[in-house]
């Protein structure tokens, strides 16, 4: 079975600074691989996505993620992030036709 | 990317009602529709799979005659929570998908807050 880790439930950080939030899957088969933002009270934004091909994957917003087998990681980065990043971001897996996701990481953007 | 909506987005009921919640896909015609819960500071959790004119696929401990789903047509999936009891107080999503495989995205409506009192 698939299953999906993120480590951190809340990231704190500056505004324009660098942020990586963390994802680790674990799978038999090859996945597809998402991240997906919630701002509050609204339903799900796919940032980014992971299909095949090259390992880097760049999103909406400024935001990218690498996808990297032998840790079996897809951690979600972004340069320098603004206020506006402020929100629950979901790293999800699929393989059939169902989406197992993470817990969720709260990146809350300080001025 | 395609448009998903949701009707309510937040309801309020007393125990013991039922309560239908709308999903609609505005502008493509999903073959397949999603339905999630979500409890405060949680993850999605499935809890059925509906594919156009047939009966929705329900997650392991998901009770299938208290959450009922119907999806009548292309555009539209309804979910209806029997007998609403607190305990069902939620936020439950939707997503659609035009079905092509895992890979194909699926498209979130906003949400609706369900509080039963």
């Amino acid at each position: 079975a698939q299953s999906v880790t993120q480590l951190d439930s809340q990231v704190p950080v500056f505004e324009e600074a660098p942020v990586e939030l963390r994802c680790n899957y674990s799978s038999s088969v090859s996945v597809y691989l998402f991240w997906y933002v919630q701002y509050p009270n609204q339903g799900l934004q796919l940032l980014l996505k992971y299909l095949s091909g090259s390992t880097l994957v760049k999103g909406i917003n400024g935001f990218e993620a690498e996808f990297n087998k032998s840790q079996t990681s897809f951690h979600l980065r972004k340069p320098s992030v603004h206020i506006s990043d402020t929100a629950e971001y979901f790293c999800a897996v699929t393989v059939t036709d169902k989406l197992i996701f993470g817990t969720g990481t709260r990146l809350q953007v300080f001025p | 990317g395609a448009v998903v909506s949701q009707h309510p987005s937040r309801v309020i009921c007393k125990s013991g009602t039922s309560v239908k919640i709308e999903c609609r896909s505005l502008d493509f015609q999903a073959t397949t529709m999603f339905w999630y819960r979500q409890f405060p500071k949680q993850s999605l959790m499935l809890m059925a799979t509906s594919n156009e004119g047939s009966k929705a696929t329900y997650e392991q401990g998901v009770e299938k005659d208290k959450f009922l789903i119907n999806h009548a047509s292309l555009t539209l999936s309804t979910l209806t929570v029997t007998s609403a009891h607190p305990e069902d107080s939620s936020f439950y999503i939707c997503s659609a998908s035009s079905w092509q495989g895992a890979s194909d995205e699926q498209f979130f409506g906003p949400g609706t807050r369900l509080t039963v009192l």
